[in-house]
């Protein structure tokens, strides 16, 4: 797994501050988003999704927010723990209900005591 | 709850071996789907399938069969490896429909081929 995060964009953040990772999507005819979490040696777990209709959805201490304006996604995690540290991804899913997701790259997000 | 399993967890091929990556899920799961994960590219779909039966292209299918003989099975066959299948593999599963979201995803397969 720890191939996975080589090449990718690293955000370096202190135990306890706010993180928000950042994703932009090209296909404005997906259905909806989600965030998966990808630790070293696993697959990918999920996190939060957001139908395309919505601007905001808010979680366990995450919140996603999509402005389709700008095609963009964000994730923000309050308070960063030590088990935040992962790489995560968004990802499309496109319309006809088959849950087909399309991934962006990924961003490694690294929590410092 | 087993969810997603893997088999095997590690391979090594030779060029132009051909061999089966097994994927089984206990979800009772209509739609699975295979991913390949290269480092800084993220997971792309290779195939998927809404249910026993149908299997569908995704964007990197090339080198890739699959089939769904069953609900709970969806295995991936290489016919003959190259060295640019060398990758991690992903299997995952999830309800069909946008009421539930979450993929379930397997542990992955390193692939080697040399």
């Amino acid at each position: 797994g720890e191939s996975v995060g080589l090449h990718l964009p690293t955000l370096s953040v202190q135990e306890g501050d706010n993180s928000i990772i950042n994703c932009a999507y090209s296909n404005s005819a997906s259905d909806y988003f989600i965030w998966y979490k990808q630790e070293s040696g696993k697959g990918p777990q999920f996190i939060i999704d957001i139908r395309s209709n919505m601007d905001k959805r808010q979680g366990q201490r995450v919140t996603v927010l999509l402005n389709k304006t700008v095609k963009h996604l964000s994730l923000q995690i309050a308070a960063t723990q030590p088990g935040d540290s992962a790489v995560y991804f968004c990802a499309e899913v496109f319309s006809g209900g088959y849950n087909k997701l399309i991934f962006g790259a990924g961003t490694r997000l690294a929590v410092h005591p | 709850n087993a969810g997603v399993t893997q088999t095997p967890k590690f391979q090594v091929l030779k060029t132009g071996q051909s061999m089966t990556l097994q994927c089984a899920q206990d979800m009772n799961h209509e739609y699975m789907s295979w991913y390949r994960q290269d480092p800084g590219m993220g997971l792309r779909l290779i195939h998927y399938s809404v249910g026993a039966g149908i299997t569908d292209q995704g964007e990197v299918p090339n080198g890739y069969n699959v089939s769904r003989s069953t609900t709970e099975d969806f295995p991936l066959r290489l016919l003959s490896a190259a060295p640019s299948q060398t990758s991690v593999y992903f299997c995952a599963s999830s309800w069909h429909g946008t009421e539930n979201t979450e993929a379930f995803f397997g542990q992955g397969t390193r692939l080697t081929v040399v």
